[in-house]
């Protein structure tokens, strides 16, 4: 059963970098069939995707956050990797990593089928 | 960026009660419109994807319709596990953008 765990710091100081780390289990990340995604809840703003990235490293990110964020992947220990840099307090929310499955490459359409738990980070001044 | 709007942003209904939430993009996505629960302290679930595929080991009384900038989810029959909060999310391409939800209330 595929399980996706997310770690990191849940406090971090505005400025400096938020970074997170989903650790996948129950399945290979490296498969074709699907990307690999950030996503975050916050009570002002929802549900934000923040981006996706495939084990050979291809990104999609938003463009919103593009200039701050850095996304990568470890095929060797299957966990997928997020820094966003500078945090603000505007970051402060729950991310989650979650799996998409892909049903198109170009434009790249899928829909995300699996979830981590999330975690909660606070970005503090 | 593609703007997701749904309707009730909450709905208070009974076990047994048939309910529907509207989805609408601010353009036509075709067909691209996937459907998720949240219930309080966890995390989404997918329930349908493009449109009006039930995702493997959602129960049958759920269904989702529409294509082009209006879709639904519907609900034929209330159980107590229902009562939660649901999103919209068009997948047309990058940026995806989720609906701002939709809380079920009993």
């Amino acid at each position: 059963q595929l399980q996706l765990q997310e770690s990191g710091p849940g406090l971090v100081k505005s400025s400096e970098t938020l970074s997170l780390t989903c650790s996948v289990s129950g399945g290979s990340i490296s498969s074709s069939s699907y990307y690999w995604g950030w996503i975050r809840q916050s009570p002002g703003k929802g549900l934000e995707w923040i981006g996706s990235i495939y084990h050979s490293g291809s990104t999609y990110y938003n463009p919103s956050l593009k200039s701050r964020v850095t996304m990568s992947v470890d095929t060797a220990r299957n966990q997928v990797s997020l820094n966003l840099s500078p945090a603000t307090a505007a970051d402060t929310a729950v991310y989650y990593c979650a799996r998409l499955g892909i049903t198109m490459i170009v434009p790249l359409r899928g829909f995300f089928d699996s979830w981590g738990q999330g975690t909660l980070v606070t970005v503090s001044s | 960026d593609i703007q997701m709007t749904q309707s009730p942003s909450s709905l208070s209904a009974s076990v047994g009660d048939r309910v529907t939430i509207t989805c609408r993009a601010s353009q036509t996505i075709s067909i691209y419109l996937n459907w998720y629960q949240q219930i309080p302290g966890k995390s989404p679930k997918l329930m349908i994807y493009d449109a009006s595929t039930l995702q493997s080991g959602v129960p049958s009384r759920f269904s989702g319709s529409g294509s082009g900038t209006d879709f639904t989810l519907s609900i034929s029959s209330l159980q107590p596990e229902d009562f939660a909060t649901y999103y919209c999310q068009q997948s047309l391409s990058p940026p995806y953008t989720f609906g701002q939800g939709t809380k079920l209330e009993i």
